[in-house]
C-alpha cells in the first residue's frame, strides 16, 4: 500500500526566503506526483503535476522535481512572499485512479 | 482545467439529520471522488462515484452512511446520513479527465465544511 510522507510538518520562514518541502513514497511505481496547495477551511488548489517520465516542472516561483527511484520530490518556493502561508500537500495516483496524499507542510511567511 | 461547483461551502446540522452535497462540474468527466478531510488531518477518500451505477467504497466507509449518486458525466451528490459530531469536516469533491485518467491531473472543489453539533 502507497504510503505518502511530508517533512517538515511546519515551517515558519521570514519573507524573501527561499525553501524546500519534501514528499516522500514508498511505492515508486507511480504515473506522477501533484502538489497542491490549501488554504484553512478551504479546498484544493493544483500548483503543478509531475509525470513520471519528467524530472522537473515549473510554474512562477515554484519549481517541482521528481526522483523516482528514489521516492522522492520537492517543492521549492522562491522568495517566499506572506500570500504563499498555506498547507501544502503532495499527492500520488493510488488504486482505483483516486488520489494517497500526504499530510501536508503548513507553511508561515512572516512579513 | 476543470471549475467545479460544491455546494453548500458550508453548514452547520443537528445531529441525526442527514446532509447532501452537491459537486457540479463544467465538463464530463469520467472519474469523480469524495474526499473527507477531519480536522488538522490529510484527505481520505471516501469512494469513487460511479456514472450510473453504484459507488465503490473504500475501507472503513459504508453506502448506509454515505450514500452517493452520480446520474451522469458532470453531476454527483454525497449524502452524510445520521449525523453525529465525529462527521465534522472538511468534504471534497474530486475530478479527473475522460483521456487517461492515471495521468491526468485532479481537480477540487472548495470543499463543503460540515459542523455537526
Amino acid at each position: 500500500k502507497q504510503e505518502v510522507t511530508q517533512i517538515p510538518a511546519a515551517l515558519s520562514v521570514p519573507e524573501g526566503e527561499n525553501l524546500v518541502l519534501n514528499c516522500s513514497f514508498t511505492d515508486s511505481a507511480i504515473y506522477n506526483l501533484q502538489w497542491f496547495r490549501q488554504d484553512p477551511g478551504k479546498g484544493l488548489t493544483s500548483l503543478l503535476l509531475i509525470q513520471s517520465s519528467q524530472r522537473e516542472q515549473t510554474s512562477g516561483r515554484l519549481n517541482a522535481s521528481l526522483d523516482k527511484s528514489s521516492g522522492r520530490s520537492t517543492l521549492y518556493i522562491a522568495a517566499s512572499q506572506p500570500g504563499d502561508s498555506a498547507t501544502y500537500l503532495c499527492a500520488v495516483p493510488a488504486g482505483r485512479r483516486a488520489l494517497t496524499f500526504g499530510s501536508g507542510t503548513r507553511l508561515q511567511v512572516q512579513p | 482545467s476543470a471549475v467545479i461547483s460544491q455546494k453548500p461551502s458550508r453548514d452547520i446540522c443537528q445531529r441525526g439529520t442527514s446532509l447532501t452535497i452537491q459537486c457540479q462540474v463544467d465538463s464530463q468527466v469520467t472519474m469523480m471522488f469524495w474526499y473527507r478531510q477531519q480536522p488538522g488531518q490529510s484527505l481520505t477518500l471516501i469512494a469513487t462515484a460511479n456514472q450510473g451505477s453504484e459507488a465503490t467504497y473504500e475501507s472503513g466507509f459504508v453506502i448506509d452512511k454515505f450514500p452517493i449518486s452520480r446520474p451522469n458525466l458532470t453531476f454527483s451528490t454525497l449524502t452524510v446520513s445520521n449525523m453525529s459530531p465525529e462527521d465534522s469536516s472538511i468534504y471534497l469533491c474530486s475530478v479527473k479527465g475522460r483521456k487517461r485518467p492515471m495521468n491526468t491531473e485532479a481537480f477540487f472543489g472548495q470543499g463543503t465544511r460540515l459542523t455537526v453539533v
